[in-house]
């Protein structure tokens, strides 16, 4: 089955950790998106890629980071500097129709 | 960022028609999306309209632009109590660069 997945589907840290976020897709698209939900509100980009090795802050980057070392995966680290790490993530990747496909999410708190 | 609109809830009956109305930033947009969310999970892509369009059908849902006022809606036909979810719509253009902009989402619930 092709799709994206992200691990674990909770996640639970003390404040000052750091914690990173897993997501793989085997749909062999070269865009990848992290996206931060927050109850309320729509879906602020964090991070994204349009080819391996290279990558774009989004509106709001302060205190995450990123890689894209392989095609397949682009994993997010939550950082220490991130002041309200507490919501659901989501990652996406995007074919060249412009469709952009979703994983499950990873829900995330900080205590 | 971007703002994009919607309004925050709509309740319809069961059997009923529902249209979730969307307002857009970029008139030179190229894509327009509807995306629907069920509790706790991800976006799923429910359909999309290419900027020179007016209209787009997929057997229950109907797409309309109106591109002067920046306008999108989704009309859901028949609506279902399987169909209660948040819906967001989206734009992806030359303005938002390799952007895609959400709205806030709209929750749909639908009374049996």
């Amino acid at each position: 089955d092709g799709g994206i997945t992200q691990s674990p589907k909770y996640l639970f840290r003390k404040e000052g950790q750091n914690v990173t976020l897993s997501c793989e897709q085997n749909l062999n698209h070269d865009a990848m998106y992290w996206y931060r939900q927050d109850p309320g509100q729509g879906l602020r980009l964090i991070y994204y890629s349009q080819i391996v090795n290279d990558f774009q802050k989004g509106d709001i980057a302060e205190g995450y980071s990123v890689s894209r070392e392989k095609k397949e995966s682009f994993p997010l680290t939550v950082t220490s500097a991130q002041k309200n790490p507490t919501a659901f993530y989501l990652c996406a990747s995007r074919d060249s129709s412009y469709e952009q496909y979703f994983g499950p999410g990873t829900r995330l708190t900080v205590t | 960022g971007e703002d994009v609109e919607q309004s925050l809830f709509l309740s319809v009956r069961e059997g009923d028609s529902s249209v979730i109305n969307c307002t857009y930033t970029d008139s030179s947009s190229t894509y327009l999306y509807w995306y629907k969310q069920e509790p706790g999970a991800g976006l799923q892509l429910l359909t999309y309209i290419f900027s020179n369009m007016d209209m787009k059908q997929d057997q229950r849902l109907t797409v309309l632009l109106n591109k002067k006022d920046k306008h999108l809606s989704l009309r859901i036909a028949d609506t279902q109590t399987g169909d209660s979810a948040i819906y967001f719509c989206a734009e992806y253009g030359a303005r938002t660069g390799n952007q895609f902009y959400f709205g806030t989402g709209t929750s749909l619930t639908v009374i049996p």
